[in-house]
């Protein structure tokens, strides 16, 4: 297994423009998630899946938008790109509530 | 809210030390606790995971406690190696979100020097 992987790994925009960071797992894991992590802020969660089809907002989703065809990808769009979207972007792939959660490598996107 | 809290923010120690890792919770109603280990530039990395029946877990030189009803997790490192050097994060998995969803503390940083 692959587990969960993203691309790219690094990223640099200018304001404005828009982008989609890709997540894709092989663990056939219902629930996905896309956080963020920021210097001093630790991760928070932007969106979140709980299966094809279905998709939630978490705590900071202003300006990103996912969608969830397959149980496999989970994209997540930046509309319009701005500095405060400066970060690392992880995504995350669990089975249950009941079991671990497994995140990929990451995406370091810069936005000048 | 959930809110995580870990203490201390840093911690540096000599190589072979037994460490204590400490993480409290505001709210007990948890599915269970995820502790995750992150090398600089890297994504996380599962260590142990404890379920809310559960009082404790282990993994090789790591042992991991629960008290649910004090809202407090501590991660036990035996023997410390450099290698361990690294970002410790717990994780609680809240019963009060429909998701589940994991709730960040903003992580133990370690540096084990030889």
């Amino acid at each position: 297994n692959a587990g969960v992987t993203q691309t790219p790994k690094f990223q640099v925009l200018k304001t404005g423009q828009s982008m989609t960071l890709q997540c894709a797992q092989d663990m056939n894991h219902e629930y996905m998630s896309w956080y963020r992590q920021d210097p001093g802020m630790g991760l928070r969660l932007i969106h979140y899946s709980v299966g094809a089809g279905i998709t939630d907002q978490g705590e900071v989703p202003n300006g990103y938008n996912v969608s969830r065809s397959t149980t496999e990808d989970f994209p997540l769009r930046l509309l319009s790109a701005a500095p405060s979207q400066t970060s690392v972007y992880f995504c995350a792939s669990r089975a249950d509530v009941s079991y671990e959660q497994y995140f990929g490598p990451g995406t370091r996107l810069t936005v000048t | 809210k959930q809110e995580v809290t870990q203490i201390p923010a840093a911690l540096s120690v000599p190589e072979g030390e037994n460490l204590v890792l400490n993480c409290s919770f505001t709210d007990s109603a948890i599915y269970n606790l995820q502790w995750f280990r992150q090398d600089p530039g890297k994504g996380l990395t599962s260590l142990l995971l404890i379920q809310s029946s559960q009082r404790e877990q282990t993994s090789g030189r790591l042992n991991a406690s629960l008290d649910k009803s004090s809202g407090r997790s501590t991660l036990y490192i035996a023997a410390s190696q450099p290698g361990d050097s690294a970002t410790y994060l717990c994780a609680p998995d809240w019963r009060g979100s429909t998701l589940g969803r994991l709730y960040f503390g903003r992580g133990t940083q370690l540096t084990v020097w030889p």
